[in-house]
């Protein structure tokens, strides 16, 4: 039973550039939920989403980034214009439609680092 | 909105010393709350959780949590630490089953 993954696990950019990160959530997992830990920090909560869905994306920047679910595939989350203030490591994690109590399983995460 | 508050941001002790970190949030309704480890360039792992019921926790590895309402507490312990558990620990909540809300995180280091 395969984990969350997520690829890549590094990704480089120049300034002005775009970054996709991908997720694939666990097998029968339909929530997907992104998180940002810059340097020296902890987590943060960007977006949550379902197939299809922004459920709650109070947690993103408002300009150059984005996220989508789609019903195949899977989960994007793009950067565009990256900045230097960009580079962090990107966690994606899952959670089963159980409602409520949900445990998030977390992905390897995909460190970018913007020059 | 809701904050999380993990006091020691580095810890070093000795092998089979006790372990204690602490976690503190802000949430006045019902929460879920949850420790996870990052070892060395591995990602995140459950160690534990608390969604209800006895509000001391068995985790892996040995682990324990204890649920203090009272002091808006959920503080990790371990008894006796080995050099593996040298990792990033991080508290978590969970209020709303949606997003978690995450501690700065504590950084541990077991001396062999």
């Amino acid at each position: 039973n395969a984990g969350v993954m997520q690829n890549p696990r590094h990704l480089v950019r120049r300034r002005g550039q775009e970054a996709r990160l991908r997720c694939s959530p666990m097998k029968g997992h339909s929530h997907v939920y992104w998180y940002r830990q810059l340097p020296e920090e902890g987590l943060k909560f960007m977006v949550y989403l379902q197939k299809e869905n922004i459920i709650d994306e109070s947690g993103m920047p408002k300009e150059r980034f984005s996220a989508e679910f789609p019903k195949e595939g899977p989960s994007i989350l793009r950067i565009q214009q990256v900045v230097r203030g960009d580079s962090a490591a990107y966690f994606c994690a899952s959670s089963p439609p159980t409602g409520g109590q949900e445990t998030q399983y977390f992905g390897p995460g995909t460190r970018l680092l913007v020059l | 909105a809701q904050s999380v508050s993990q006091h020691n941001h580095h810890v070093i002790l000795s092998e089979a010393a006790s372990l204690e970190l602490g976690c503190n949030y802000s949430y006045g309704g019902t929460v879920n709350l949850f420790w996870y480890v990052q070892y060395p360039g591995q990602h995140l792992q459950l160690l534990l959780k608390y969604f209800s019921g006895d509000p001391l926790v068995k985790g892996i590895k040995g682990f324990e949590a204890e649920f203090i309402k009272s002091k808006f507490s959920f503080n990790l312990r371990k008894p006796s630490v080995q050099w593996s558990d040298t990792a990033e620990y991080f508290c978590a909540v969970n209020p709303t089953g949606n997003m978690l809300t995450f501690g700065g995180g504590t950084r541990l280091m077991v001396k062999p």
